[in-house]
């Protein structure tokens, strides 16, 4: 089946960019997306990017799309303590989504 | 306008139980989605719906069916609850079957 893979944790001082790394193995996906969670809370759409496009930025967010790699970025720049949270990465060709495990991004004042 | 609406936003129940979660969608949105996402992993996929029928189904036992209203809210049901069950549910609402997803809070379902 379709993997997606995403180490689990990130530590970061605040100020300092964070990037947060995906890959993905269905080559058919369409679209790409970040969500981010934070405790005890459902999901929060922070951005998404269509397969045929390889960046797109967002404010502090930056995606990197290496499609022939199958390799998803998401980079946050001047990385606050409220970005603390579980980012997802996921991917989707058809009506499901396929979502990483999640990356726990913390936050050092 | 209101996001993604969910209840209960928790529940506890014993094994060999029944459970109903109920979702709203964004105002406009005919597409309701269900994940369940186990503690420590990422979201699992489990329904779709858009108008009323289902558009996707995932790796899940027949213990798990839904439905969708006239008014495009949904409901999750889970027959004889398993301990495994315990996880949070996950609805998404999107204007179409292949448009972006928006999620709810969830609703914590503990099965003992």
């Amino acid at each position: 089946g379709e993997d997606v893979e995403q180490s689990l944790f990130l530590s970061v001082r605040e100020g300092d960019s964070s990037v947060i790394n995906c890959t993905y193995t269905d080559s058919s996906s369409t679209y790409l997306y970040w969500y981010k969670q934070e405790p005890g809370a459902g999901l929060q759409l922070l951005t998404y990017i269509f397969s045929n496009m390889d960046m797109k930025q967002d404010q502090r967010l930056t995606v990197l799309l290496n499609k022939k790699d199958k390799h998803l970025s998401l980079r946050i720049a001047d990385t606050q303590t409220g970005d603390s949270a579980i980012y997802f990465c996921a991917e989707t060709e058809t009506n499901d989504m396929r979502f990483g495990a999640g990356t726990r991004l913390t936050v050092k004042p | 306008d209101a996001g993604v609406t969910q209840s209960p936003t928790h529940l506890i129940k014993t094994r060999g139980q029944h459970v109903t979660l109920r979702c709203s969608p964004i105002s406009g949105h005919k597409s309701v989605s269900w994940y369940q996402q186990v503690l420590g992993q990422g979201p699992q996929f489990i329904f779709q719906y858009y108008e009323k029928e289902e558009r996707g189904r995932g790796n899940f036992p027949d213990r798990f069916s839904a439905r969708q209203f006239p008014n495009y809210s949904s409901e999750l049901n889970v027959n004889a609850l398993l301990l495994g069950d315990s996880a949070l549910y996950l609805c998404a609402s999107s204007s179409g079957t292949l448009e972006t997803q928006y999620f709810g809070p969830g609703t914590r379902l503990l099965v003992l």
